[in-house]
């Protein structure tokens, strides 16, 4: 079975300050890992995908995020928060099957 | 271009009313899929469609009812819902992949949503 946990449900920076959303996960097959974003009222969108090859994975908007596998780890990094990055922000896995285990999210409140 | 468009944006209806979310991608995905999204809550998976054919139905009541009528499009009919049913619905698509190891990857593409108010 599959799990995925994000510590911390809210996390706030200072503008410009580095950004980083923990991720932990459990799977018993490699897993699929992935980081969405989601504006209110709106949809989720992919930021970033750690399939298989590089570790360093990065993705859209300045945000890259590492796979850790001795750590069951992929957390979230972006040297330096930007007001726009405010949102909720999704961890999720997958075995590589339609469906995806996503963590509760992490509510990121970036402060002027 | 990577994007699924949902109609409506918005949407109230009553307990007594049938209605229909519409979902629409062009990326060529043969996967699509209907989630519900409680407020600070992840996507609750409700129902997959691969190559149009029901993939998967999360148990869910049979007051929603999913159609894929063509490879691009998803309706979700809805009728006799529930106020706990207001919700954000989400539709995704996602493209199929292969690895050395055999297994598929799927990345997930989602459409804005339908903010639904049942009163």
């Amino acid at each position: 079975a599959q799990s995925v946990t994000q510590l911390g449900s809210h996390v706030s920076v200072s503008e410009g300050a580095l950004v980083l959303l923990r991720c932990n996960y459990s799977s018993s097959v490699p897993p699929y890992l992935f980081w969405y974003v989601q504006y209110p009222n709106q949809g989720l969108q992919l930021l970033l995908k750690y399939t298989t090859g590089a570790t360093l994975v990065k993705g859209i908007n300045g945000f890259e995020a590492e796979f850790k596998k001795s750590e069951t780890s992929f957390h979230l990094t972006k040297p330096s928060a930007h007001m726009s990055d405010a949102a909720e922000y999704f961890c999720a896995v997958t075995p590589g099957t339609y469906k995806y285990i996503f963590g509760t999210g992490t509510r990121l409140k970036v402060l002027a | 271009d990577t994007e699924v468009t949902q109609t409506p944006k918005h949407l109230v209806m009553g307990m007594t009313n049938k209605k229909s979310l519409k979902c629409e991608q062009h990326m060529g995905h043969r996967a699509m899929y209907w989630y519900k999204q409680k407020a600070k809550k992840p996507p609750e998976l409700m129902f997959v469609y691969s190559y149009e054919k029901l993939s998967i139905n999360e148990s869910v009541p049979s007051r929603f009812s999913p159609e894929c009528p063509n490879s691009s499009l998803l309706n979700l009919h809805l009728h006799a819902l529930q106020p706990e049913d207001s919700a954000l619905y989400l539709c995704a698509s996602s493209p199929r992949g292969t690895t050395s190891g055999g297994y598929m990857i799927y990345e997930q593409y989602f459409g804005p949503g339908t903010r639904l108010t049942v009163t």
